[in-house]
């Protein structure tokens, strides 16, 4: 079962520069999240949506843009890359909003 | 805004014995998660815990939720080398369309 899938794993970019993060879920769940996990720290939201064609902000949701086109996917996008958003990136999805989240294996970004 | 404090953020264990990480929160809420990471792993999902009172058991571990007291526990019973890992405690505030705030973690190291 694949789950939740993020692609790349594994990215540096170069202060400035832009990218786009995949995450697709394969379980028709309607919920979908972008977290960011720092050292010492747990997992921030970023942005999240509650259904195909919508998209909310969640704590920290400055430098990135989100866009759900389909149900299945979400993507996590990055304008302007800066070294503060330097991070793993996690994608998660759940059925309701009441139900666990299942999580990808990360991304894993370094931004020099 | 919602405060998740977990505690101990660090502990290390002997196989055998048995130890509780608490979990306290900040405001009204009806929801707590527990998670796990193992290192450089994504998040796997242990529990949900949807109303006061509710106590659940998954082999050594088991969590219980106190809305009154805002508070969870994790115990551990005869600990075991493979529960080391990062936990996770995360909230959802009452009434929100899902934001959940995450615990910093507790990393626990089981010694033989």
């Amino acid at each position: 079962n694949a789950g939740v899938t993020q692609t790349p794993k594994f990215r540096v970019l170069k202060t400035g520069q832009s990218m786009t993060l995949l995450c697709a879920q394969d379980m028709n769940h309607e919920y979908m999240y972008w977290y960011r996990q720092d050292p010492g720290m747990g997992l921030r939201l970023i942005h999240y949506s509650v259904g195909e064609g919508t998209t909310a902000k969640g704590e920290v949701p400055d430098g990135y843009n989100v866009s759900r086109l389909k149900k299945q996917n979400f993507l996590l996008g990055l304008e302007s890359a800066a070294p503060s958003q330097t991070s793993v990136y996690f994608c998660a999805s759940s059925r309701t909003a009441s139900d666990e989240a299942f999580f990808g294996q990360g991304t894993r970004l370094t931004v020099v | 805004e919602l405060k998740v404090e977990q505690n101990p953020l660090f502990l290390s264990m002997q196989e055998g014995k048995n130890y509780t990480i608490y979990c306290n929160y900040s405001t009204t809420s009806d929801r707590l998660y527990w998670y796990r990471q193992d290192p450089g792993k994504s998040l796997e999902s242990l529990f949900v815990l949807l109303s006061n009172g509710a106590v659940k058991q998954e082999g050594r571990l088991m969590a219980s939720l106190d809305t009154k007291a805002r508070l969870s526990t994790l115990h551990i019973t005869a600990a075991v080398h493979d529960l080391s890992a990062t936990y996770f405690c995360a909230v959802s505030p009452a009434g929100s369309a899902r934001q959940l705030t995450f615990g910093s973690g507790t990393q626990l190291t089981v010694l033989p």
